[in-house]
């Protein structure tokens, strides 16, 4: 299994571009969900879904969109880049289970200018 | 709502030292509890987690023990490394109102020194 799989690793853009996150896991968890990392912060959660078609919003979701069309797969868009979201991305997934541990991707590091 | 309370970083160490990280936690029903590592570079992995009151989580030489009278599942090492230099994130979980979001501290840096 690869587990938890995220790209790119690093990203630089400019105000008001585009782009989109990619998050994949091979666990069939149903569970998937976007943190970003800032600075004395700690991890504030963005959006999450708990099944394929199925997702809703976290702590910190404006200036993002996410989809969830199947299990394995959970974008996370930035629709218009801000500096102010300039940050790591975690994407995690689990089973339902409330005893079950988050498995974290590696994280993308993003730059907005 | 739920949260948790970490002890504020960094942790500065010499290695062998012993190592307490604190944390405090508020939560409706009956939360199980986490503890997450997060190395340089990388995601966070589980470190180690408790269910129930009273029980205790280990996993690499670190211990906490889930205290429902304190409501604190501290972090603790006997004698740590260079290699456990880190962030060290506390987090809970409870199925209550049918919420699937776990909570997660702020996180706790350690710097270990040889």
């Amino acid at each position: 299994n690869a587990g938890v799989t995220q790209t790119p690793k690093f990203q630089v853009l400019k105000t008001g571009q585009s782009m989109t996150l990619q998050c994949a896991q091979d666990m069939n968890h149903e569970y998937m969900s976007w943190y970003r990392q800032d600075p004395g912060m700690g991890l504030r959660l963005i959006h999450y879904s708990v099944g394929a078609g199925i997702t809703d919003q976290g702590e910190v979701p404006n200036g993002y969109n996410v989809s969830r069309s199947t299990t394995e797969d959970f974008p996370l868009r930035l629709l218009s880049a801000a500096p102010s979201q300039t940050s790591v991305y975690f994407c995690a997934s689990r089973r339902y289970s409330e005893n079950n541990e988050q498995f974290f991707g590696p994280g993308t590091r993003l730059t907005v200018l | 709502g739920d949260s948790v309370t970490q002890m504020e970083g960094p942790v500065t160490l010499s290695e062998e030292a012993f190592l307490t990280i604190n944390c405090t936690y508020t939560a409706t029903g009956y939360p199980s509890l986490f503890w997450y590592v997060q190395y340089p570079g990388e995601g966070l992995q589980l470190l180690l987690k408790a269910t129930k009151a009273d029980d205790k989580g280990s996993n690499k030489g670190f211990e906490a023990t889930y205290r429902k009278e304190t409501t604190s599942f501290h972090l603790e090492k006997g004698s740590v490394q260079v290699s456990d230099s880190a962030v060290y994130f506390c987090a809970l979980k409870t199925e209550a109102g049918g919420s699937y979001i776990p909570t997660f501290g702020r996180g706790t840096s350690l710097i270990v020194h040889p």
